[in-house]
C-alpha cells in the first residue's frame, strides 16, 4: 500500500541556518504530496502541497518540489527562525481508484530551532 | 464557529466502556476524515465522509470503530467495548471539496482518549 518516510528528528538548528526534511514515498499512480505544521499547542494545519511532477509548492519561506524520479518531496527553508521549532509531516493523497480517499502521513520529523 | 471544533477534548474510560467522540466541521464542508494519532506518530487514516455518505471506512481497526454523519454536518465516532490500545487521540478535519481531495483539510484540536 502507498506509505511516507520521512527522517527521523529531532532536528536542532541555530536560527539563520538552512533546513531540509527528507520525505519520500512509495504509491500507486500519481498522488498529491503535502507537507502539514503542528507549532506546541496547536492543531495540525496545512503549510504546502504540490498536486503533480515537478510542480513546487511553498509557503512562509518553505519550499518542497514533487519529484516523480526520486519519489520525493523534500521540505527546506533557506533561513530558519525560533518560531519554526514544530513538529512537520510529510503526508500523501492517492487518487480514489487506487488509494481510496485516505491521506497517509509520515511519522513526523521535529524541529528545534535555538535563538 | 470558525474552525472545526472537537468535544470532548479530554476521555477517560475504563476498558469495556463505550465512548462516543463528536466533529462539528466546518460549516458547508463536503469532506469529513477522522484520523487516529498515537504518542510520537503521524496521524493515521480511520474513515472519509462525503456529505452523508462514508465512501471509505478503510481504515477503521475494527468492528469496534464505528463512525456516522447523518445530516452531512456533524459526525460522530463511536469506539465500543473500549481496549488500552484504543488510547489515543482522535482527530477530524473537514475541507471544502471545491474541487478535489487535495483540497486544504483543516484540523480540528483532537479528543485525547485514555483507556484504563
Amino acid at each position: 500500500g502507498d506509505s511516507v518516510t520521512q527522517m527521523e528528528g529531532p532536528v536542532t538548528l541555530s536560527e539563520e541556518a538552512f533546513l531540509t526534511i527528507n520525505c519520500t514515498y512509495t504509491a500507486t499512480g500519481y498522488p498529491s504530496l503535502f507537507w502539514y505544521v503542528q507549532y506546541p499547542g496547536e492543531g495540525l494545519q496545512l503549510l504546502l502541497k504540490a498536486t503533480k511532477a515537478d510542480d513546487k509548492g511553498s509557503n512562509k519561506g518553505f519550499e518542497a518540489t514533487y519529484r516523480k524520479e526520486t519519489t520525493s518531496f523534500h521540505l527546506e527553508k533557506g533561513s530558519v527562525q525560533v518560531s519554526d521549532s514544530a513538529v512537520y509531516f510529510c503526508a500523501l493523497i492517492g487518487t480514489p481508484r487506487t488509494g481510496g480517499f485516505k491521506t497517509i502521513f509520515g511519522a513526523g520529523t521535529r524541529l528545534f530551532v535555538k535563538a | 464557529g470558525a474552525g472545526v471544533s472537537q468535544s470532548p477534548r479530554y476521555k477517560v474510560a475504563k476498558r469495556g466502556q463505550d465512548v462516543a467522540l463528536r466533529c462539528d466541521p466546518i460549516s458547508g464542508h463536503v469532506s469529513l476524515f477522522w484520523y487516529q494519532q498515537a504518542l510520537g506518530q503521524g496521524p493515521e487514516f480511520l474513515t472519509y465522509f462525503q456529505n452523508e455518505a462514508q465512501l471509505d471506512k478503510s481504515g477503521l481497526p475494527s468492528d469496534r470503530f464505528f463512525a456516522e454523519r447523518p445530516e452531512g454536518s456533524v459526525s460522530t465516532l463511536k469506539i465500543q467495548r473500549t481496549q488500552q490500545e484504543d488510547s489515543a487521540v482522535y482527530l477530524c478535519a473537514s475541507s471544502s471539496y471545491r474541487d478535489s481531495l487535495t483540497d486544504t483539510q483543516y484540523f480540528g484540536p483532537g479528543t485525547r482518549l485514555t483507556v484504563l
